[in-house]
């Protein structure tokens, strides 16, 4: 079982949906959990980071950590086109610890 | 946000040469680097982390006498691919890391290698 799971899409929606990334993971031990955009041919951007369990928003982006079912989500509201791309799912158990990423979660977003 | 460069973007070399990728964090220190490769519909995969002025710590199964990481500086690690083929082409991404916020990777925007 890989320690990290991740859909890898790719997930297409209209214009202005709002779409729903989700993570699975096994190792209790994670405490950070980040989100990664990444536009193809690029590296990875550092959209949100989450401590522990509990919601974080920054705009049309919601980060959610359930850790009690290990799991996590991003949430995007008024989809747009411009945020298609790839979006990788990363968590650490601290902050000197190796990171952990998901395969990624290709999006389409349709005009 | 944190600004970390990597050079070149993109590289053709012919088998059993050498490539030099540049990694640079240009707005904050980094002691610490990563080393990425990433292929196509796969995770990032860890090859190595460098600490500035101490050896790197290579992942299993990455041969440390092919992937050479050098980290002098606060701002500056090299990743040389030596004696490259063609299963070596692939998508190379550095990232570094704040000191003050660890668990936060800044990365480059990556390497393409092409090995013919």
């Amino acid at each position: 079982q890989k320690e990290v799971e991740q859909d890898p899409g790719p997930l297409s929606v209209p214009e202005g949906a709002i779409v729903s990334l989700n993570c699975t993971y096994s190792n209790s031990a994670f405490q950070y959990f980040m989100w990664y955009r990444q536009y193809s041919r690029k590296g990875p951007e550092l959209l949100m980071y989450t401590y522990s369990s509990g919601n974080k928003e920054d705009g049309r982006f919601t980060a959610q950590v359930d850790k009690s079912s290990k799991y996590i989500s991003l949430f995007i509201r008024d989809s747009q086109p411009s945020d298609s791309a790839t979006y990788l799912c990363a968590m650490t158990a601290g902050g000197y610890q190796k990171v952990t990423f998901g395969t990624g979660t290709k999006l389409q977003v349709i005009p | 946000g944190a600004v970390v460069s990597q050079h070149p973007s993109r590289v053709i070399c012919k088998s059993g040469t050498s490539v030099k990728i540049e990694c640079r964090s240009l707005d904050f220190q980094a002691t610490t680097m990563f080393w990425y490769r990433q292929f196509p519909k796969k995770s990032l995969m860890l090859m190595a982390t460098s600490n500035e002025g101490s050896k790197a710590t290579y992942e299993q199964g990455v041969e440390k006498d092919k992937f050479l990481i050098n980290h002098a500086s606060l701002t500056l690690s090299t990743l040389t691919v030596t004696s490259a083929h063609p299963e070596d082409s692939s998508f190379y991404i550095c990232s570094a890391r704040d000191s003050l916020t660890p668990y936060e990777q800044y990365f480059g925007p990556g390497t393409r290698l092409t090995v013919t």
